[in-house]
């Protein structure tokens, strides 16, 4: 069974980034079916889908337009996790951050991390 | 914002049969379909069904889904208590290379 562990701080200041991690067990961020998604989640803009990455014979990385700018996902092969990097970040980022295991890259989202509640503040 | 279009609240009786719609554009539900994601309060959301209308193993046959040309439709059967919960559909938009979400329907079992 997949198991994603979130970890990072709850609370960032206005134009810092960004910085959580999401391990992984029972997969392996170096799979050649799975996708390893970040999605945010908040009231004014609901679910939104931040970006992915995934291996198949080389890395690949899909960014949200609406950060692209902003945003890096970097997988950790010895640490079987990946991470996510938001900078410049603005209340506006402030929504719980979840990591999500696509298994097949087919938008199934079959494991989801517990989700962590990062406030943009001073 | 939402990129796909979910009524806000669907309120039926215990029983009774809930269908949730969907609807995009000819980049997403109109191209592959959609998935359809359950979130209780609390919690984070949980697969109910892929673009293959598979159920990942746990999830109740009640749940089914269908698509017809850009949108796409969630039914639930026989409403149970636990199904009240909030109901997302998602798509993989070819316009965007990204993924996009629906606003997310507020399913009421009164």
């Amino acid at each position: 069974q997949v198991q994603l562990q979130q970890s990072g701080p709850g609370l960032v200041k206005p134009s810092q980034t960004l910085s959580l991690t999401c391990a992984i067990s029972g997969d392996s961020v170096s799979s050649n079916s799975a996708a390893w998604n970040w999605i945010r989640q908040s009231p004014s803009r609901g679910l939104e889908w931040l970006g992915r990455t995934y291996y198949r014979s080389k890395w690949y990385n899909n960014y949200a337009i609406s950060v692209k700018s902003r945003i890096t996902i970097n997988p950790d092969t010895s640490k079987n996790q990946f991470s996510l990097q938001l900078n410049s970040v603005t209340p506006e980022d402030t929504a719980v951050y979840y990591c999500a295991r696509d298994r097949t890259g087919d938008l199934h989202f079959d494991s989801w991390g517990q989700g962590t509640l990062v406030t943009v503040s001073s | 914002q939402a990129g796909l279009t979910q009524p806000p609240s669907v309120s039926k009786g215990l029983g009774q049969t809930a269908t949730l719609t969907c609807t995009g554009n000819s980049k997403n539900v109109g191209n592959q379909g959609a998935v359809w994601l359950q979130q209780r309060q609390g919690h984070p959301p949980k697969l109910l069904s892929d673009w293959n209308n598979d159920r990942p193993s746990g999830i109740s046959e009640r749940f089914s889904t269908s698509r017809s040309g850009k949108t796409a439709s969630l039914t639930i059967t026989g409403l149970q208590p636990e199904d009240e919960a909030d109901y997302y559909c998602s798509a993989w938009d070819s316009s965007l290379s990204g993924v996009v979400f629906g606003g997310g329907t507020k399913l009421t079992v009164l």
